[in-house]
């Protein structure tokens, strides 16, 4: 079946403009989860959705960082006024079962 | 708070030859364990999983992993590599609480590289 799919797979942006990257999970994956892959940093978890709701947002690294789930679907990580430092790879995840995370190919976000 | 250790960056292995990745974990509970492999400009792709029972956990293309709770290791093994083994490999430790509110965390990964 269909994996996990998201668009756009490439962005450039300049700095401070807003972008928006998007996930589309495996369906009927009940959970959602965005991480983010860096050289510096390696692997980070940002944030993670059972149906619509997000119960922590502390991993987004600021205030600039938001994202939403609909319909127990598809889910949008937007980034406002982007920095340099937001450049990195935006992989989205989801999982049946808790912890059994399948993977998406992820979007390459460049700030210029 | 949990951490994942991967003390090789590059290794390098020979075709036909066998290969174990180091993966070292700390968490204070009972810990849910995976090894995942990514190819260059790919996504990470589930290659096994320790939840709980055996600790000796079977995976895709070859690959186990053994689940040690006294050395808090969790090491990848291979009996024969082929050249599409080479990637970047993720050790990653999930906890085991419900709702997974803190995701995973992985490890700085292990490049493998196979000598022909």
């Amino acid at each position: 079946g269909a994996g996990v799919s998201q668009s756009p797979s490439n962005k450039v942006t300049e700095k401070g403009k807003d972008v928006e990257l998007r996930c589309d999970p495996i369906s009927g994956h009940t959970a959602l989860y965005w991480y983010r892959q860096s050289l510096g940093q390696g692997l980070e978890f940002l944030i993670y959705f059972q149906g619509n709701s997000a119960p922590d947002k502390s991993g987004l690294p600021s205030d600039r960082f938001s994202a939403e789930r609909t319909g127990g679907s598809v889910s949008t990580l937007t980034i406002q006024r982007t920095q340099q430092e937001d450049s990195a790879v935006y992989l989205c995840a989801s999982s049946l079962e808790y912890y059994e995370q399948y993977f998406g190919p992820g979007t390459r976000l460049t700030v210029t | 708070a949990q951490s994942v250790t991967q003390p090789d960056i590059h290794i390098t292995v020979s075709e036909g030859a066998s290969l174990e990745l180091r993966c070292n974990y700390s968490y204070g509970a009972t810990p849910y364990l995976f090894w995942y492999v990514q190819s260059p400009g790919q996504g990470l792709q589930l290659l096994l999983k320790y939840f709980s029972g055996d600790t000796l956990v079977q995976g895709i293309k070859g690959f186990e992993a053994e689940f040690k709770r006294s050395q808090s290791s969790f090491n990848l093994r291979k009996p024969s590599v082929h050249w599409s083994d080479a990637a970047e490999y993720f050790c990653a430790v999930g906890g085991s609480r419900r709702g997974g509110a803190d995701g995973l965390t992985f490890g700085k990964g292990t490049h493998l590289i196979i000598q022909p």
